[in-house]
């Protein structure tokens, strides 16, 4: 069982530019999150989805950030216009059932790791 | 919302010693607490967890303890070796959408 893939792994953009991080959740899993990691910092959540769905967003940037989980396909979030700020890693975790009430785990990819010049 | 907070920031220890995380949270609602490691340049991997209707949970050279009368949870490794070395990240989850994600603790374990 494949585990959270995420790509690219690394990735060099320009001011101005976009950013698209893709992340294909584990087998079995229809519940997506998306954390940012700053350079020596924590894990900061930015959105929760489900297929189709935007569940929770209020981690998320209110501008030039955006998420998506179509039917088909991975999961991908976009940014818009990158500026050197958002330089950081980002990672996808999926589970296999929501989180709320403690009831679900939560798993990794390796990271997408964006550097804006 | 929730906020959980890891102590220390850095840790140091001999190869053979114990190490030890402490970190606290603030809603009395949470009732899981997972533990990840990360890797330089890798994703956080869960390494355990525990539930709240438990104290203590051990799996081999790592236990977490719980006390949800003061709101805290630590990690403890016993015999430390240099593959421990790592960040290592606590977490608590209740009524929210998400995992809270403390600071991080990044040990090394000196031969």
């Amino acid at each position: 069982n494949a585990g959270v893939m995420q790509n690219p792994r690394h990735l060099v953009r320009r001011r101005g530019q976009e950013a698209r991080l893709r992340c294909s959740p584990m087998k079995g899993h229809s519940h997506v999150y998306w954390y940012r990691q700053l350079p020596e910092e924590g894990l900061k959540f930015m959105v929760y989805l489900q297929k189709e769905n935007i569940i929770d967003e209020s981690g998320m940037p209110k501008e030039r950030f955006s998420a998506e989980f179509p039917k088909e396909g991975p999961s991908i979030l976009r940014i818009q216009q990158v500026v050197r700020g958002d330089s950081a890693a980002y990672f996808c975790a999926s589970s296999p059932r929501t989180l709320a009430g403690g009831t679900g785990e939560l798993f990794f990819g390796e990271g997408s790791r964006l550097t804006v010049l | 919302g929730e906020n959980v907070e890891q102590h220390p920031s850095t840790l140091s220890v001999q190869e053979g010693d114990s190490a030890v995380i402490k970190c606290t949270y603030s809603d009395s609602a949470s009732n899981y607490f997972p533990w990840y490691k990360q890797e330089l340049g890798k994703g956080p991997q869960l390494i355990i967890d525990i539930r709240s209707n438990v104290g203590e949970k051990k799996d081999q050279r790592i236990a977490v303890t719980l006390n949800k009368t003061a709101k805290h949870f630590s990690l403890h490794i016993t015999e430390t070796q240099p593959e421990d070395s790592a960040v290592y990240f606590c977490a608590a989850s209740g009524t929210g959408n998400q995992f809270y994600f403390g600071t991080g603790t990044s040990l090394t374990v000196i031969p």
